[in-house]
């Protein structure tokens, strides 16, 4: 159980465009998911919170209008990156949380490598 | 603020060992909870195990177990019999509730030998 996709794994795009990824609870409902970022031999830095019909709450440093989230379901939350640049070359990790008290862990998606050429 | 504390970047361990990955943190909040996560080269985050501060039992899986001592602020955890695969990037991570955000620490780097 708690089992956590995101699609694509992998993506490759042309500086200026715009990129979608998808993650989605498959056995479970997620009133919130998170999105992260995570360089080589490093940690995850939390990019935002996601919550079921409702707004992102971003972490501070990241922008916005730049990182488009949407989680339009239970299950689905979506990551949009917009008009990408080679610096957002990165590894772009969700999870998604079951319920709405404790323990409060999160379950991993497998990640998608986003490389901008 | 909460913030979580690995300060070993990197341990080897022959296979069939123990090896003891350490981790501190600091908060001023009463209940909480932690978990130890593995990203193995695959970067798949795996939840290893989780601890509930208002248990003084220490968690336990398998061949893996923490010592939570809550008030030293040390959450350390033991893989006994190592096994290649357990070869992995390790993060502790910390969690208030009120919010649900994760508070990770840097990760160690962890090897195991054949």
């Amino acid at each position: 159980g708690a089992v956590v996709s995101q699609h694509p794994s992998w993506v490759i795009c042309k500086s200026g465009t715009s990129v979608k990824i998808e993650c989605r609870s498959l056995d479970f409902q997620a009133t919130t998911m998170f999105w992260y970022r995570q360089f080589p031999k490093q940690s995850l830095m939390l990019m935002a919170t996601s919550n079921e019909g409702s707004k992102a709450t971003y972490e501070q440093g990241v922008e916005k209008d730049k990182f488009l989230i949407n989680h339009a379901s239970l299950t689905l939350s979506t990551l949009t990156v917009t008009s990408a640049h080679p610096e957002d070359s990165s590894f772009y990790i969700c999870s998604a949380r079951p319920g709405t008290s404790g323990p409060y862990e999160q379950y991993f998606g497998p990640g998608t490598r986003l490389t901008v050429t | 603020a909460q913030t979580v504390t690995q300060s070993q970047p990197e341990m080897s361990v022959q296979e069939a060992e123990t090896v003891t990955l350490s981790c501190t943190y600091d908060t001023s909040e009463n209940n909480y909870y932690l978990f130890w996560y593995k990203q193995p080269p695959s970067r798949q985050m795996i939840l290893v195990i989780r601890q509930e501060a208002y248990k003084q039992q220490n968690a336990t899986e398998n061949r893996f177990s923490v010592n939570f001592q809550k008030a030293a602020k040390s959450f350390s955890l033991k893989i006994s019999d190592s096994q290649l695969g357990d070869t992995a990037m390790y993060f502790c991570a910390f969690t208030s509730g009120a919010n649900s955000k994760l508070t990770f620490g840097k990760g160690i780097t962890l090897s195991v030998r054949p």
